[in-house]
């Protein structure tokens, strides 16, 4: 099962970008990186997803390496609410284990 | 509005009564799963369903049964409740392996 790493946390400040980094150096070509995030006292919240290209959505921006080896979540400015765990995890097509790391807690500071 | 409903949301209980945790989805997905939480272990998959009649075990199946005898609904079953089983319960469900999850609220349970 191809698993992710990332930092046990990171802070930014308010109104700044936010890079959250994550490493699958094991991912296979059928994974989909999936990003979600939880805040506190509630369930986790879908993010983003990509495979191979970049992605942009409401929330934020998937950037993808040439080698699907890492990728990093960006939010263009982070605010008081995105303060939550932020999960990296490969899912596939094909039904199978889901398999989450510990995930990055990410501080916002006013 | 698209959801998933865990109910209850919170549940004490004692060692070796049954329990059953439902979980809802109102999305007509293909894919179901439970995970539980604990503090410094993350989330950590019991069980997942690719269809009605379709299950398979996540990372730690040991204390829990599922069914999935509707699209619609995926219960939890604890036949034998232990206090390790003391945790966070979450539903989750997705048209397919590799689409956006949506989550339920979760169920916390205290098993003593």
């Amino acid at each position: 099962d191809a698993k992710t790493t990332q930092p046990n946390s990171m802070e930014s400040n308010e109104e700044e970008p936010v890079h959250l980094p994550c490493n699958h150096s094991t991912i296979s070509g059928t994974d989909y990186i999936h990003w979600y995030r939880q805040l506190p006292s509630q369930g986790p919240e879908y993010v983003i997803h990509g495979l191979t290209s970049n992605v942009n959505n409401r929330m934020a921006s998937l950037a993808i390496a040439e080698d699907r080896k890492s990728s990093t979540l960006i939010l263009h400015r982070a605010t008081l609410r995105d303060a939550a765990v932020y999960y990296c995890i490969l899912r596939k097509t094909s039904y199978d284990k889901v398999i989450f790391g510990p995930g990055t807690s990410l501080s916002v500071i006013p | 509005e698209a959801q998933v409903t865990q109910n209850p949301r919170y549940l004490i209980t004692v060692t070796g009564k049954k329990l059953t945790v439902t979980c809802s989805q109102n999305m007509n997905h293909e894919y179901m799963s439970w995970y539980r939480q604990d503090p410094g272990l993350g989330l950590r998959q019991i069980y997942y369903s690719m269809n009605v009649e379709v299950t398979d075990k996540g990372d730690v199946p040991e204390g829990y049964k599922v069914s999935r005898k509707e699209k619609r609904n995926f219960p939890l079953i604890l036949e034998s409740p232990s206090p390790n089983q003391t945790s966070l319960y979450f539903c989750a469900s997705s048209p397919t392996g590799a689409t956006e999850a949506f989550f339920g609220q979760g169920t916390r349970l205290t098993v003593v």
